[in-house]
């Protein structure tokens, strides 16, 4: 079946460091795959994504690639802000045909902590 | 334009009591989520609605869940009876037949059950 699988957190980062989440997923066809971030106390919201192979999504100095020979799309940013700390979720897109089409499968979400 | 609005916002109750969730989607969105999210995981998808119209719900357990949307805008979520294994954060979210890939949240229901 359909699933996501990202690093373990939490991740604890001096303000300026170099970030990255992995992310790996499995899936039948070719999904699209998504970072959500959900800042504390708010609901989750869509950071970036990518639907095929080799695109990079990007969005307020996050970046991923979708790595189709590798199955995964790591989130990067050069430079992380205290504001920056929130949990992180990658997820895919159900491509299966049918009634599961278009739904979201998530992984567990890593905590990233920002130290100023 | 306003976001998807949820509510209560939290809600504590006795095991053994029925429990309702209210979502209203971003105007002119058609399909609408329900996803349940336990601590320190991520979503997973309870039912998935086209406009009225329920079109994905394997994932709800239909012994004690139900939900509707019975004009194809606001949407319900109800537990009867709770368990205490139902603590969780009730997500809702939507998205437009233009760009199904994007979802917007709802900042969530937070149950719990004692």
């Amino acid at each position: 079946g359909n699933s996501v699988t990202q690093m373990e957190g939490p991740v604890t980062l001096s303000e300026e460091a170099f970030l990255t989440i992995n992310c790996t997923y499995t899936a039948t066809g070719y999904p699209s795959l998504f970072w959500y971030v959900q800042y504390p106390g708010e609901g989750l919201q869509l950071l970036l994504k990518a639907t095929k192979a080799d695109d990079k999504g990007s969005n307020k100095g996050f970046e991923a690639t979708y790595r189709k020979e590798t199955t995964s799309f790591h989130l990067e940013k050069g430079s992380v802000q205290v504001s920056d700390s929130a949990v992180y979720f990658c997820a895919l897109s159900a491509p299966n045909y049918g009634g599961s089409q278009g739904n979201l499968i998530f992984g567990k979400g890593t905590k990233l902590s920002v130290k100023p | 334009e306003a976001g998807v609005v949820q509510s209560p916002r939290y809600k504590i109750i006795e095991k053994k009591q029925p429990v309702a969730f209210w979502c209203n989607p971003i105007s002119g969105h058609n399909t609408l989520y329900w996803y349940l999210q336990n601590l320190g995981q991520g979503p997973e998808l309870l039912i998935r609605y086209e406009n009225e119209e329920a079109v994905d719900d394997s994932q709800l357990p239909k012994d004690r869940f139900s939900a509707e949307r019975l004009k194809g805008v606001d949407s319900t979520l109800k537990i009867q009876p709770a368990e205490l294994g139902d603590s969780a954060v009730y997500l809702c979210a939507s998205s437009s037949g233009l760009d199904t890939d994007t979802q917007y949240f709802g900042p969530g229901t937070r149950l719990t059950v004692l």
